[in-house]
């Protein structure tokens, strides 16, 4: 079945540990994101990417890096630089268009001790 | 820089009422997604507007964008408790980049 599969589902760190989320698709999309959700809120940009070796900072970059080595795989980094780096982030994937839907992952859960 | 709001931020409704969310964007948008996330999951495509003054239906959803392309909204005919979670939408800037509405969290009452 294609589809985005998002690791780990959820993740407990130390403050001050960086960590790595894992975002691979299957769906053969050029167009991959990264959304942070806090409790309650919407969906905010983090970083997205239109095609592999390129991507572009969303709304909320600081503190995360990401990469773009392979079409199926987009990585998130959260650093120690991240000053709130607990909440659930979903990774999503679009095909190449000026329309189509964004595929989401399951998500993961990140929480900093 | 550009914001996409959803009014309201909740709503609780008997089963059985009618249900609206509402999104507006500070600037002209060339199509609007709307998504539901039910409770603990992840954000599921509904559907897409694209033209002016678009209305489209989906059994008891009505979907429509507004004749300037800087607001939508989402009806919901006779809820059930299915219908609970959060609504979003969705617009682009330019191609690729995907900005979502501050969401509507739907309960419903049975």
């Amino acid at each position: 079945d294609g589809g985005i599969t998002q690791s780990p589902k959820y993740l407990f760190r130390k403050e001050g540990q960086n960590v790595t989320l894992s975002c691979e698709q299957n769906l053969n999309h050029d167009a991959m994101y990264w959304y942070r959700q806090d409790p309650g809120q919407g969906l905010r940009l983090i970083y997205y990417s239109q095609i592999v070796n390129d991507f572009q900072k969303g709304d909320i970059a600081e503190g995360y890096s990401v990469s773009r080595e392979k079409k199926e795989s987009f990585p998130l980094t959260v650093t120690s630089a991240q000053k709130n780096p607990t909440a659930f982030y979903l990774c999503a994937s679009k095909e190449d268009s000026n329309t189509g839907e964004l595929f989401f992952g399951e998500g993961s859960r990140l929480t900093v001790l | 820089g550009q914001q996409v709001m959803q009014i309201p931020q909740y709503q609780h409704v008997q089963e059985g009422e009618d249900f609206t969310t509402y999104c507006n964007s500070s600037t002209t948008l060339s199509n609007i997604q709307w998504y539901k996330q039910r409770p603990g999951g992840h954000p599921v495509f509904l559907i897409q507007l694209v033209k002016s003054g678009e209305v489209k239906k989906q059994k008891r959803l009505t979907f429509q964008f507004g004749e300037a392309k800087k607001n939508s909204s989402l009806h919901i005919t006779a809820t059930q408790t299915t219908d609970v979670g959060t609504y979003f939408c969705a617009g682009p800037l330019g191609t690729y980049k995907y900005i979502f509405g501050t969401g509507t969290r739907l309960k419903v009452l049975a």
